[in-house]
């Protein structure tokens, strides 16, 4: 059972440029967010996608845009990339919808995130 | 903006030794789950408590929750080297049936052979 996947795993870019960033989420999963981890910290909420919408969205600037393609894999892209955008990017996979009755599941599961260097 | 605090900041223990982390929250919550990290890798998920859960185990973790007061434990039992790793709780928030984790600062956990 595939767990989440994410690439490239670093990411070395300059000020002003654009990045995309990738998530596969985990075999069975259909819902993916996005946080940012800068140094030193915990991880903050980007935004959330669940059939192909943005669902939720944290605190961040139209810069950060995404996007859930139909195999529930999903992007992040970043424009006009700035200094402070230096972060590990990790991507978490979660079900919203379950068949057949039960319930979604409230566990997010990460990857191995996405070390990106601005310079 | 993060959603609470995690008590201590650092913690070095030696193995065999009991670790305990501390994290206080501010909003009403569904669950608050608990995470490792190595060395600003990927997060392991470790266990999630309900808002109506006061207490779990699982393995060498025993988790708590208090919600009046807004606050949550982990303890370690018997510590190990491998346990080295920075720990982080957060917490589930729901929005239209959506639920995103708000994290806190982490406690950074060294276990000393």
């Amino acid at each position: 059972d595939a767990g989440v996947t994410q690439s490239p795993t670093h990411l070395i870019k300059t000020r002003g440029q654009q990045v995309t960033l990738r998530c596969s989420p985990k075999s069975g999963h259909d819902t993916v967010s996005w946080y940012q981890q800068a140094l030193g910290q915990g991880p903050q909420f980007i935004f959330q996608y669940y059939e192909e919408e943005e669902r939720q969205r944290g605190n961040f600037p139209d810069r950060f845009s995404g996007h859930q393609f139909p195999n529930y894999s999903s992007e992040l892209n970043v424009n006009a990339l700035l200094l402070g955008d230096s972060a590990l990017y990790l991507c978490a996979s979660s079900l919203q919808f379950v068949r057949f009755g039960g319930r979604p599941s409230d566990t997010q599961y990460f990857g191995p995130g996405t070390r990106l260097t601005v310079l | 903006s993060q959603q609470g605090e995690e008590d201590p900041q650092a913690l070095s223990i030696q193995e065999g030794e009991n670790a305990t982390m501390n994290c206080s929250y501010k909003t009403s919550i569904n669950n608050l789950q608990w995470y490792r990290q190595n060395s600003g890798r990927g997060l392991v998920h470790l266990i999630l408590i309900r808002s109506n859960e006061r207490e779990k185990h699982s393995g060498r973790l025993r988790v708590t929750l208090d919600t009046s007061k807004k606050s949550s434990s982990l303890l370690i039992t018997a510590s190990r080297a491998a346990d080295t790793a920075s720990y982080f709780c957060a917490t589930a928030i729901f929005n239209t049936g959506f639920q995103k984790l708000v994290f806190g600062t982490g406690t950074r956990l060294l276990v000393s052979p």
